[in-house]
């Protein structure tokens, strides 16, 4: 149980187009889900809580109106990376808070590979 | 403000030797503590936790970690590395004082196997 998915695995956009990113939970309900991006040989670093229903927190330094942020539904948050530069590219991945309520019960997704050209 | 240090972007050790991953944290107060595990393809796997209790928690995969207030520590261990232990791993640490979910990552240790 307690899977998460993101799709697409990989995608290659050229600069100046959007990408829009797919976070899943595939077996359970998740009002919050995490969106993170992590560079080569960095940390993953938090870019926004997604709550379902409402609008998105977004860490500082992280412009919201670049990396949209959609919780829809209980199982889907998107994140569309809007008019993207080379600087965009990077692995970017999502977690999904358990139903549980057990603290910073946090399971992730595989990532996605962004390029842009 | 949260910090997560892991002091080592490398370790190579030998299969069946054993392994020890260091990891610091800033925090006001005892946060809550994670391990995770990241593997090519696949997401962050949860290795093992720590809220409170006995500072000396288990994992899955064999591993454990051990929470040491006084250093502001929580090294994750090993006794006897399997080649399939090569990935990358992180430590996190979530807020207790507050009602947020977040974790901050530590910027990770690649773990190396040799035969």
């Amino acid at each position: 149980g307690a899977v998460v998915s993101q799709h697409p695995s990989r995608v290659i956009c050229k600069s100046g187009t959007s990408v829009k990113i797919e976070c899943r939970s595939l077996d359970f309900q998740a009002t919050t889900m995490f969106w993170y991006r992590q560079f080569p040989k960095k940390s993953l670093m938090l870019m926004a809580t997604s709550n379902e229903g409402s609008k998105a927190t977004y860490e500082q330094g992280v412009e919201k109106d670049k990396f949209l942020i959609n919780h829809a539904s209980l199982t889907l948050s998107t994140l569309t990376v809007t008019s993207a530069h080379p600087e965009d590219s990077s692995f970017y991945i999502c977690s999904a808070l358990g139903a549980s309520g057990v603290r910073h019960e946090q399971y992730f997704g595989p990532g996605t590979r962004l390029t842009v050209t | 403000a949260q910090s997560v240090t892991q002091p080592d972007i490398h370790i190579t050790v030998s299969e069946g030797a054993s392994l020890e991953l260091r990891c610091n944290y800033s925090y006001g107060a005892t946060p809550y503590l994670f391990w995770y595990v990241q593997s090519p393809g696949q997401g962050l796997q949860l290795l093992l936790k720590y809220f409170s209790g006995d500072t000396l928690v288990q994992g899955i995969k064999g591993f454990e970690a051990e929470f040491k207030r006084s250093q502001s520590s929580f090294n994750l261990r090993k006794p006897s590395v399997h080649w399939s232990d090569a990935a990358e791993y992180f430590c996190a640490v979530g807020p207790s004082q507050t009602g947020a979910n977040n974790l901050f990552f530590g910027t990770g240790t690649r773990l190396t196997v040799i035969p």
